[in-house]
């Protein structure tokens, strides 16, 4: 694999199910996030991780836990979700923070919460 | 909070050219990029501006003005390839990224 991987694709959970997203990446980054796409409105980024220390918690809801367990592994932990939550799902990889290097993208994971 | 703005759709014909442009107002500024996004797959890396000017990569050319707060992505010799959304997001004083919402150009033949 290469790139940036996420699974699953996609995801259907009740407000009750606890799921986690994964994401992989394989370029040797030392700096992930997670972003969340709704339909129609701009990409809001949701946590920042670099050395595996999360450097930025964009006042994301506490039933968003995120996991990085090392440098090449990010995880969003899911609990007790909302209708409104449903949404594409984007981890991103690059190199550090704070220089001109461009963050590379996975596939995403499309979430719907019924 | 940060505000970037860019038109929600474009239409042009194969072998056109079209510009979209981007304004923003942010806290701070550490460079500026664009991203092409197909449906249902990631975005990727399109360009990136830091200084004033224009930077060309094959079709795809991209010009920044910061004391303007505004940049364009120029696409040349359209493709039906080339239908997508394009992303501009700028990086603020504590390098983290902002997006605007898109621009979904449809090319037709």
């Amino acid at each position: 694999e290469t790139g940036v991987t996420q699974t699953p694709r996609h995801l259907v959970m009740g407000m009750t199910n606890k799921k986690s997203l994964k994401c992989e990446q394989h370029l040797g980054h030392n700096a992930m996030y997670w972003y969340k796409q709704s339909a129609k409105k701009p990409l809001e980024l949701m946590f920042v991780y670099n050395f595996k220390e999360q450097t930025e918690n964009n006042s994301v809801p506490s039933r968003f836990s995120p996991e990085c367990p090392n440098s090449s592994h990010l995880f969003l932990h899911l609990h007790t979700l909302q209708p409104e939550d449903s949404a594409l799902y984007l981890c991103a990889s690059s190199q550090d923070l704070g220089t001109s290097d461009e963050q590379f993208f996975g596939p995403g994971t499309r979430l719907t919460v019924l | 909070g940060q505000n970037i703005d860019q038109p929600t759709e474009m239409t042009a014909t194969e072998g056109a050219i079209v510009q979209i442009n981007c304004t923003y107002q942010t806290s701070g500024f550490n460079g500026l990029f664009w991203y092409q996004q197909h449906a249902g797959e990631a975005p990727t890396f399109l360009s990136y501006n830091v200084l004033d000017g224009l930077e060309e990569k094959g079709r795809f050319s991209s010009f920044l003005s910061r004391s303007k707060g505004y940049s364009y992505l120029l696409l040349k010799e359209l493709q039906m390839k080339d239908s997508a959304s394009y992303l501009c997001a700028v990086r603020d004083s504590d390098y983290k990224l902002s997006f605007g919402a898109g621009t979904t150009v449809t090319v037709r033949a």
